[in-house]
């Protein structure tokens, strides 16, 4: 089946730090999604990616989907305490998502 | 809050037993998805419903299964449970059958002791 894989696994950083992850998978996915989990509570989808190339921002928060379609990438900028929690990409094909197993932030005061 | 709601909260039961997750959708979306996440895992994806109907299947074990009702609400029925089973269960919905942009609900903890 098809599998991502997300990295790094955790990152320890200080506020005010830019953040780096990124998911990468063998096979091609039609769009990416990245997702964010708080502690007790549901995913929330945080950027949708439709286009291989295509570089979308929300917020703080940019993603990109890479031009293989085979990766995609997630910064935060100046990070901010609230940004902890987990952070999950999906690869989604013919209505089936594939999830990275999530990068886990923790953001120092 | 993500409009999708899901009962119960919290669940302890034993091995062998059986039960019934429930997931309401946000209103107007037609999809419904549900999810296993467990403690050293991420999300795997069960299975997916469209306007009642199966639309796909992930790594869903044949003791598990689902239906979507007219009024668009889902139950996943989890039988012969064993202690692995122990995990999140959470429901998605989206108003289309695509997999995208899918509001989660809150999860159902399950603990099988």
């Amino acid at each position: 089946g098809q599998q991502l894989n997300q990295s790094p696994q955790s990152m320890f950083i200080q506020e005010g730090e830019d953040v780096s992850m990124n998911c990468t998978s063998s096979s091609i996915f039609n769009t990416w999604l990245w997702y964010k989990q708080d502690p007790g509570e549901g995913p929330v989808l945080l950027i949708a990616l439709y286009k291989a190339g295509e570089l979308t921002s929300n917020g703080r928060l940019t993603a990109q989907f890479g031009i293989t379609r085979k990766d995609s990438f997630l910064n935060i900028s100046a990070s901010i305490p609230s940004d902890v929690g987990i952070y999950f990409c999906a690869g989604v094909n013919a209505g089936k998502s594939t999830f990275g197993d999530g990068t886990t932030l923790t953001v120092k005061p | 809050d993500s409009g999708v709601t899901q009962t119960p909260k919290h669940l302890i039961t034993a091995t062998g037993q059986r039960v019934t997750l429930r997931c309401s959708p946000r209103s107007g979306d037609l999809s419904v998805y549900w999810y296993q996440q467990s403690l050293d895992q991420g999300l795997q994806f069960l299975i997916q419903y469209y306007n009642g109907e199966e639309r796909a299947k992930g790594n869903i074990l044949e003791r598990f299964s689902a239906q979507q009702f007219p009024d668009l609400h889902s139950e996943l029925n989890l039988s012969s449970l064993e202690l692995g089973d122990s995990a999140l269960y959470f429901c998605a919905s989206s108003v289309a059958g695509t997999g995208l942009e899918q509001y989660f609900g809150p999860g159902t903890r399950l603990t099988v002791t």
